[in-house]
Parts: structure tokens; C-alpha cells; sequence
């Protein structure tokens, strides 16, 4: 398996447009996570999903941020309008789910919003 | 929020020598884990420590757990230039459905 797969890599876009980032979890896997990393705050987990349903979005920071997983072979966070404070590295994870079960990571998104 | 702290924030050692990462975090938990993410890469697993055991081991990495302290360690034998890195704890809280929570990370350099 390649593993957790993010794109794009990079994105820089300017400020009041859309965003959208896309993540294939690793095959089989039950969870899928999206998290939000900045120097100033770290790693925030912004929503989880199990078996395609979002369980705790509680960490999604305004209504501007949605993210869906229409299947279990894709899922999307989407930022409108986005903002110069939603530049990030935006990671996605998956896990087999269930207990005692590690995460793996995708290699992340970097958003620059200007 | 962070559930876990991490001590120190940052680390300087020599090449060979060992290095002792800590965290507490503040709820119960089903299992702790540490997490290793090179400058610019994603996070990757390195140990996963479950409640009811205190220590694990797995090649040069020793962690630790004191779930009446709500505490753990983890610490690097025979450091190498190479296991440069931020290093994060990562708990998996009782109720919470298998989320993972990170802690804030301590950044080691291993200087040659």
C-alpha cells in the first residue's frame, strides 16, 4: 500500500477564495482523521470519521471549515472563503480503528493563504 | 486543545548519548502513544503503550507509564544524528472513540 495519500502538497491561494484538500487513507482502514498544525498551536485534531461518518467535528474551528467522506477511499476538507489565519499544514491520518490502534499519517498539505 | 504537555520543549545532546522525552496529559486513557515527524514530513509511529502496562521497549526506545500520575517517558538509548526529530505523545482517551489527541512535542537535535 502507498500509504495515507494527500494532495496537493503545496497550495498558495489568496485570500476569500476555496480550498479544498483531498486525502486517500491506507485500504481497509476504519478512521480517517484530519489534523492542523501551526507553530503557534500545534497539532489540532479537527474532525474524525469512522466508517465514513464524521464522530467529532468538535475541532473544527468556524463554519467555514466542512469536510466530508463520501466513501471509504476518499475524504475532503474544504476552507470557504479561506482566511491569511488558515495557513497550516493540514495532515491526514488514517487508523484500522478499534483499540490499541496506531494512526498513519499522509506526508500533509501546506496552505498558504495570502 | 492539548492533551498532552511535553517536557522538555527542546533537547541538545551529543551523538551516543541518551535522550529522555516526558509528557503528562490530563484524562483517562486507553492508550498512549509517541509519534517521531522529521522537519517538513508527516508524523510516523514509532510505540504504543497500552493502560494497564508501564513499560514497553522496542529497539533503542524505552517508554514508560504512570497512569497515577498520568505521565510517560520515553527515552532514546545511543542517540545517532539521524533520530533527530520533534517528538510528540499522543493519547487515545477513554470514551473518545479511538481519537487521538497530541501533545505539544519536544524538539531533539543530536549533534555529531
Amino acid at each position: 500500500d502507498a500509504g495515507v495519500i494527500q494532495s496537493p502538497r503545496h497550495e498558495v491561494t489568496e485570500m476569500g477564495q476555496e480550498v479544498t484538500l483531498r486525502c486517500k487513507p491506507i485500504s481497509g482502514h476504519n478512521s480517517l482523521f484530519w489534523y492542523r498544525q501551526t507553530m503557534m498551536r500545534g497539532l489540532e485534531l479537527l474532525i474524525y470519521f469512522n466508517n465514513n461518518v464524521p464522530i467529532d467535528d468538535s475541532g473544527m474551528p468556524e463554519d467555514r471549515f466542512s469536510a466530508k467522506m463520501p466513501n471509504a477511499s476518499f475524504s475532503t476538507l474544504k476552507i470557504q472563503p479561506s482566511e491569511p489565519r488558515d495557513s497550516a499544514v493540514y495532515f491526514c491520518a488514517s487508523s484500522p480503528g478499534g483499540r490499541n490502534t496506531e494512526a498513519f499519517f499522509g506526508q500533509g498539505t501546506r496552505l498558504t493563504v495570502v | 486543545s492539548q492533551q498532552g504537555e511535553e517536557d522538555p520543549q527542546a533537547l541538545s545532546i551529543q551523538e551516543g548519548e541518551n535522550a529522555t522525552m516526558n509528557c503528562s496529559y490530563k484524562t483517562s486513557i486507553n492508550n498512549l502513544q509517541w509519534y517521531r515527524q522529521n522537519s517538513g514530513r508527516g508524523l510516523v509511529h514509532l510505540i504504543l503503550i497500552r493502560s494497564n502496562e508501564r513499560e514497553k521497549h522496542s529497539g533503542r526506545l524505552r517508554v514508560t507509564l504512570d497512569t497515577s500520575k498520568k505521565s510517560s517517558s520515553l527515552l532514546i538509548t545511543a542517540s545517532r544524528a539521524a533520530d533527530t526529530a520533534s517528538y510528540f505523545c499522543a493519547t487515545d482517551t477513554t470514551g473518545g472513540g479511538n481519537k487521538l489527541t497530541f501533545g505539544t512535542g519536544t524538539q531533539l537535535k543530536v549533534e555529531l
